[in-house]
């Protein structure tokens, strides 16, 4: 069983599109996180939630928006996608202190 | 705030060899420090994490890094390279009072025949 899942693997659409990528951990994990990883294969941290709660909220468009139904699931929407969206997204799961663990990214390109 | 430092972005290694990657963190308060590899294509594998206790830790792939308080260091090392060792390794820095996991640059490791 895959412990954090993100659909789908490869997104590629328009520029001005909305899109939703989801993520699942079965780990039983408290908090949830989405990475931002660019081209350098820099890697930002974007959003955090623990027990669905919004803990982290860093300096992003807020064109980006996630929702956390579940402590299970963290689901990212991005709405009127732009060319510079295009990067990997990230998924993570955490339960202190064991660090995170990472899904396998989403590939975001907006053409 | 924190921070992560990895001293150079790529490093090339004969098979066999030593290999070193070097970090260097900032934090407020005591942290929690991890080391991650990326494969091509793939998501982040936690390779080892430091959190409390024995400064010296050992991980999966025969990694160890140690933590160094009075250098604020965080150095990750491996006796014998093998080419399965060709990756992205990032250091990461959590402190022990915040979620926030923020991660270095990486570093790109090559591994020659």
């Amino acid at each position: 069983d895959t412990a954090v899942s993100q659909t789908p693997k490869y997104l590629v659409t328009q520029m001005g599109n909305d899109k939703s990528i989801k993520c699942e951990q079965n780990l039983g994990h408290d908090t949830m996180y989405w990475y931002k990883q660019d081209s350098k294969k820099f890697l930002k941290i974007m959003f955090s939630y623990n027990n669905k709660e919004l803990i982290i909220n860093e300096t992003v468009p807020n064109r980006f928006s996630p929702k956390s139904p579940d402590k299970a699931h963290l689901n990212l929407h991005i709405n009127s996608l732009e060319l510079g969206d295009s990067a990997v997204y990230f998924c993570a799961s955490s339960q202190e202190p064991l660090g995170a663990f990472f899904g396998q990214g989403t590939r975001l390109t907006v053409v | 705030a924190q921070s992560v430092t990895q001293l150079g972005s790529h490093v090339s290694v004969s098979e066999g060899a030593l290999v070193l990657l070097r970090c260097n963190y900032s934090s407020s308060v005591p942290p929690y420090l991890f080391w991650y590899v990326q494969y091509p294509n793939q998501g982040l594998q936690l390779l080892l994490k430091y959190t409390t206790g024995a400064t010296l830790v050992k991980g999966i792939n025969g990694f160890e890094a140690e933590f160094k308080k009075s250098e604020t260091s965080f150095h990750l090392t491996k006796p014998s390279a093998h080419m399965s060792d060709a990756a992205e390794y990032f250091c990461a820095v959590r402190p022990s009072n915040d979620y926030k996991l923020s991660f270095g640059a990486g570093t790109t490791v090559t591994v020659r025949a």
